[in-house]
């Protein structure tokens, strides 16, 4: 069945690190990928979407690339700041409307 | 933007009551969906449902229950709440085409039962 596997965290950044999250998944047919994040104490919010192979998806300097190859599509930012601190899911949405969720990765970044 | 709205933010109720979380969306979306969220498991399918009407079964159905009557509202029923089902609840719509759309989330509940 259809599956996302995102990196355990908690992930501990000092503030200018470059940031890598890992996420690889499991699906038939041509899912869509997305990143969310999560502040303390609120909802998902979309971070960014991919809709098919070679996308990428980016905003607020973080992006991901759907890699169809290698079935992955890692978060990455060039420089992280404090207020990134906040959990990252990573999810797909499949050809019958269907989401899967990764466990979610927990960024720490210190000033 | 889109608005999902969640009744509340923090509940408290007592063992053994009946819970109701109420859900609102505003952008005429045909699929509503009920999660819950726990340190280590992550988001967990509880119910969702694709139209007025129609729910289905997600992950972890067992002590839920769900009503869908209006297109807009989608509600989330504990029928008889025992401590494990304390939790953060998540709810999310999106559009009913097969065209990428993500899930948008409300800010969550966080439901204690004492």
């Amino acid at each position: 069945g259809n599956s996302v596997t995102q990196m355990e965290g908690p992930v501990t950044l000092s503030e200018e690190a470059f940031l890598t999250i890992n996420c690889t998944y499991t699906a038939t047919g041509y899912p869509s990928l997305f990143w969310y994040v999560q502040y303390p104490g609120e909802g998902l919010q979309l971070l960014l979407k991919a809709t098919k192979a070679d996308d990428k998806g980016s905003n607020k300097g973080f992006e991901a690339t759907y890699r169809k190859e290698t079935t992955s599509f890692h978060l990455e930012k060039g420089s992280v700041q404090v207020s990134d601190s906040a959990v990252y899911f990573c999810a797909l949405r499949d050809n019958f409307n269907k989401f899967y969720f990764g466990s979610g990765t927990k960024l720490n970044v210190k000033p | 933007d889109v608005k999902v709205t969640q009744s509340s933010r923090y509940l408290v109720k007592r063992t053994g009551e009946k819970v109701f979380l109420e859900c609102v969306q505003d952008m005429d979306h045909e699929n509503m969906f009920w999660y819950r969220q726990d340190p280590g498991l992550g988001l967990r399918l509880i119910y969702f449902s694709y139209d007025v009407k129609m729910k289905e079964k997600g992950d972890i159905p067992e002590g839920y229950s769900v009503s869908r009557e209006k297109k807009e509202r989608f509600s989330l029923i504990l029928e008889s709440a025992s401590t494990n089902q304390t939790s953060m609840y998540l709810c999310a719509s999106s559009p009913g085409t097969l065209d990428e759309q993500p899930q948008h989330f409300g800010d969550g509940t966080r439901l204690s039962i004492l």
